[in-house]
């Protein structure tokens, strides 16, 4: 299985501040066939059920607020909130959708600061 | 409106069986993946497996093979998850979710609750 990892398990942040989450994973989920890689990031919310935000890595789903974005590449790979708004209070999920089981990292809770 | 709707909670014993259900509407039932996904009380999520309802493909995560069946019925557009014998271990909120055409889940269903216990 391919192994996805976050970084940190928690962080708080102040309201308006940066929040950055790191996925590092065991093995590469970039494809040269399409230069695409395969993974994806959600949120979850309490009580709810998770929701994609990025996909691709960096492609942000339809209604998404652009304060969300994603970067990196192969192993390494990076959510960042660029102003934490209230409604941000959740935890983050990455996974992998290159290579079945198509693994989640361990979340990351979000809280204010 | 693609929907997932998923089968009401369930209290059962150890040693029960149990089938719980994933009802999709609002998309083309037989040509994306539905996957089905563990999240323990407190804890994060975990893939358990997904099905191809178009040709029945299914792939499990090793670490639930043998351990839980999944299978579709295309006639009403709806997955399935169900386990032969019930742990105290499976208690845990379990979620539907449906891919995208590159297998990112874009849909999720509400959950259902299972909880097993003596």
């Amino acid at each position: 299985d391919i192994v996805m990892t976050q970084s940190p398990d928690s962080l708080a942040v102040s309201l308006g501040e940066r929040a950055t989450i790191s996925c590092k994973s065991s093995r590469s989920v970039f494809y040269t066939s399409n230069t695409k890689n395969y993974l994806a990031w959600y949120q979850q919310k309490p009580g709810q059920p998770p929701k994609v935000l990025i996909y691709w890595a960096s492609t942000r789903e339809s209604g998404v607020p652009d304060r969300f974005s994603g970067s990196g590449s192969r192993t390494d790979f990076t959510l960042t909130i660029s102003s934490l708004q209230p409604e941000d209070v959740a935890v983050y999920y990455c996974q992998q959708y290159h290579t079945s089981p198509w693994t989640f990292g361990q979340g990351t809770t979000v809280e204010i600061k | 409106e693609v929907q997932l709707v998923q089968s009401r909670a369930e209290l059962k014993k150890p040693g029960e069986d149990l089938k719980i259900s994933c009802k999709a509407s609002g998309y083309s039932f037989t040509t994306y993946w539905i996957g089905w996904v563990r999240q323990i009380p407190g804890k994060g999520l975990e893939w358990l497996g997904i099905i191809y309802p178009g040709d029945s493909d299914t792939r499990y995560s090793p670490s639930f093979q043998g351990q839980v069946t999944i299978s579709a019925d295309n006639s009403i557009n709806t997955a399935y998850l169900q386990w032969s014998r019930l742990e105290a271990s499976d208690t845990a909120m379990y979620y539907c979710a449906k891919t995208s055409s590159d297998n990112w889940f874009d849909t999720w269903g509400q959950g259902t609750q299972v909880i097993v216990s003596s």
